[in-house]
């Protein structure tokens, strides 16, 4: 297996344009992760699906993020608009329920300018 | 809630040394517990967890980490670090298996030659 798989890994876009990252879970894997990495702030959970479903966003920091996962395949982390305090690195990671660890993707490094 | 906390940002250690990188966890009910590391510019990847049963595990790459329910503690050690060993690592809690992870602030471990 390829592992879980972000696109892009890495993007520079000026502050007010829209940002979409994208992630493609393991195969089989039906729980989905997006976290968000700064140097201030850690390692912070922003979404959390489960079977295709939202299951807890309290970590999206404001209405600009947003988050959707159309099938078992494919998952969209948009910023709309983006501001330079949205710069960090962005990680995807799936999960089998009722089993094991989370699995990283390689991060989307982003840069707001 | 539950929460990590690794109470030392960087270690340094001579090669051929031990490690122990410390991490303390707070959650009502028995953990999940969980080391990752990240090398520079990638993702993370999972050393070794936690469920249940023996509370000395054993991870890849020589790593093991104890269990200590009475001092809320799972403390990662190594008996001699090697110099691809520098990185940062992580503990992280969950609920359960398949959940929502909370990640400790992470240590960045420096190997000395």
């Amino acid at each position: 297996d390829a592992g879980v798989i972000q696109s892009p890994r890495h993007e520079v876009t000026e502050m007010g344009q829209e940002v979409t990252l994208r992630c493609k879970p393991i195969s089989g894997h039906n729980s989905l992760f997006w976290y968000r990495q700064t140097m201030m702030r850690g390692l912070e959970l922003l979404i959390y699906f489960n079977n295709n479903v939202p299951i807890d966003d309290s970590g999206m920091p404001e209405d600009r993020f947003s988050a959707k996962m159309p099938n078992a395949s494919f998952s969209t982390l948009k910023i709309q608009p983006s501001e330079p305090r949205d710069s960090a690195v962005y990680f995807c990671a799936s999960s089998l329920q009722r089993n094991t660890e989370a699995f990283f993707g390689q991060g989307t490094r982003l840069t707001v300018v | 809630a539950q929460s990590v906390t690794q109470p030392d940002i960087h270690i340094t250690v001579s090669e051929g040394a031990s490690l122990e990188l410390r991490c303390n966890y707070s959650y009502g009910a028995t953990p999940y517990l969980f080391w990752y590391v990240q090398s520079p510019g990638q993702g993370l990847q999972l050393l070794l967890k936690y469920f249940s049963g023996d509370t000395l595990v054993q991870g890849i790459k020589g790593f093991e980490a104890e269990f200590k329910r009475s001092q809320s503690s799972f403390n990662l050690r190594k008996p001699s670090v090697h110099w691809s060993d520098a990185a940062e690592y992580f503990c992280a809690v969950g609920a359960s298996a398949g959940n929502m992870l909370t990640f400790g602030g992470g240590t960045r471990l420096m190997v000395k030659p």
